[in-house]
């Protein structure tokens, strides 16, 4: 059972128009996401971060929301650039005291974005 | 600094062979793992090291073992390959401990079992 989704394979957004990447999760333990960016042929680069006391997190062009009682979070870029095309992936992680010490990662399976010129 | 380095970069084996899957990070960290990414499956863990000297499954563990040579380096091994084990395999690192730290990522073995 996927404890983190991604139910959007695929987005397709014109260049200049905000892109809104969709993720829910499962596990109540999460309490900190991370939004992960791959170009084909390379590894996955960070992107940004939130932690559960936060209802939003800024940089640049990126930002992520999270909805704790909805369990959803979401990455807002603004404005796209055909350079944002790439695979995203939700992470998500328990941590502290309460899930001793856990930092392994959970993620999703991705979305698409391809952002047309 | 490399980063995050794997090597081979691509592989093709036969069922039934065995191969070994290097990683090494130079950032000084003392976490590192292996996933594998299918189409459509995402990255799944097979096994990480919390630390130097210690190893534990992840979610898909079965058909592979890793050792942790040193703080650098973190290596996977295929013992019998299948084809079900044709996948990219992705090495990562990070710091461990209270700080909520990202994962850094190589740049993937693209690894095919006939």
């Amino acid at each position: 059972d996927q404890q983190v989704k991604q139910n959007s394979p695929s987005l397709s957004v014109q260049e200049g128009r905000i892109s809104i990447l969709n993720c829910d999760y499962t596990n109540s333990m999460f309490d900190y996401f991370l939004w992960y960016k791959k170009y084909p042929a390379e590894g996955p680069t960070f992107l940004i971060s939130i932690s559960s006391i936060k209802d939003k997190n800024e940089d640049g062009r990126f930002t992520v929301f999270l909805n704790k009682s909805a369990k959803h979070l979401s990455l807002h870029i603004v404005p796209s650039q055909p350079g944002d095309s790439a695979v995203y992936f939700c992470a998500a992680r328990p941590g502290g005291v309460r899930s001793g010490g856990s930092y392994i990662p959970t993620f999703g399976r991705g979305t698409s974005l391809i952002v047309h010129p | 600094n490399a980063g995050v380095t794997q090597t081979p970069k691509f592989q093709v084996l036969k069922t039934g062979q065995s191969m070994t899957l290097q990683c090494a990070q130079d950032m000084n960290h003392n976490s590192m793992y292996w996933y594998r990414q299918d189409p459509g499956m995402g990255l799944r863990l097979i096994y990480y090291s919390a630390s130097e000297g210690t190893t534990d499954k992840g979610e898909v563990p079965n058909g592979y073992n890793v050792s942790r040579l040193n703080k650098r380096e973190f290596s996977l091994r295929l013992e019998s390959a299948a084809p079900s084990q044709t996948s990219v395999y992705f090495c990562a690192s990070s710091e461990r401990g209270a700080g909520l730290n990202e994962q850094f990522f190589g740049p993937g073995t693209r690894l095919t079992v006939l």
